[in-house]
């Protein structure tokens, strides 16, 4: 089946500093992923859709310049929290599902958590 | 705009007992329905999906079926176990899955012994 996996599962930095974090399609490729936040007790938000070889699409409210997407191939793309601060600690997680598919259900990495100290 | 709401948790329940949790939403067009856990610490994993009106998903002893008329996608299970304990999300997919899906909030399960 379907295997997404997201690197790393857990991160601390410090405020100001900027953190990557990369979501991977391990058996499919995947031209389109999507970037999702979800905060302690809430749903899920989607942030972003990353298209691979042009630029993301961001959701209303996110900032684009603080929260970088690179869909640089069929397998891979990267979350960049650039400057950030405790207020974007989160768990953020990534999706994507082998083309055709879209509609049948997405697979989700396993997430990762971010804590900006 | 498209949307989820689902109840709120915690549910309590003991074993073997009845599980319902609602699922209601608002879309334009006919989206594809969706029930995913989440383990604690853990991603999302899909349990059961629904593409049309009057499909019934199903997967683990869960079903839930797609009403058009009601705007529902309730989740329901004959008798849960402990190890069902996790946080429950419906969701939609939007534009046919090219846009990625829509959230509930989640409803947290907690099945006692």
């Amino acid at each position: 089946g379907a295997v997404v996996s997201q690197h790393p599962s857990r991160v601390i930095c410090k405020s100001g500093t900027s953190v990557k974090i990369e979501c991977r399609s391990l058996d499919f490729q995947a031209t389109t992923m999507f970037w999702y936040r979800q905060f302690p007790k809430q749903s899920l938000m989607l942030m972003a859709t990353s298209n691979e070889g042009s630029k993301a699409t961001y959701e209303q409210g996110v900032e684009k310049d603080k929260f970088l997407i690179n869909h640089a191939s069929l397998t891979l793309s990267t979350l960049t929290v650039t400057s950030a601060h405790p207020e974007d600690s989160s768990f953020y997680i990534c999706s994507a599902s082998p083309p055709g598919t879209e509609n049948y259900g997405y697979t989700f990495g396993s997430g990762t958590r971010l804590t900006v100290v | 705009g498209n949307s989820v709401t689902q109840m709120e948790g915690p549910v309590t329940l003991s074993e073997e007992a009845f599980l319902t949790i609602n699922c209601t939403y608002t879309a334009t067009g006919y989206p594809s329905l969706f029930w995913y856990v989440q383990y604690p610490g853990e991603g999302l994993q899909l349990l059961l999906k629904a593409t049309k009106a009057d499909d019934k998903g199903s997967n683990k002893g869960f079903e839930a079926t797609y009403r058009k008329e009601t705007t529902s996608f309730h989740l329901e299970k004959g008798s849960v176990q402990v190890s069902d304990s996790a946080v429950y999300f419906c969701a939609l997919s939007r534009r046919g899955g090219a846009d990625g899906l829509t959230f509930g909030k989640g409803t947290h399960l907690i099945i006692q012994p």
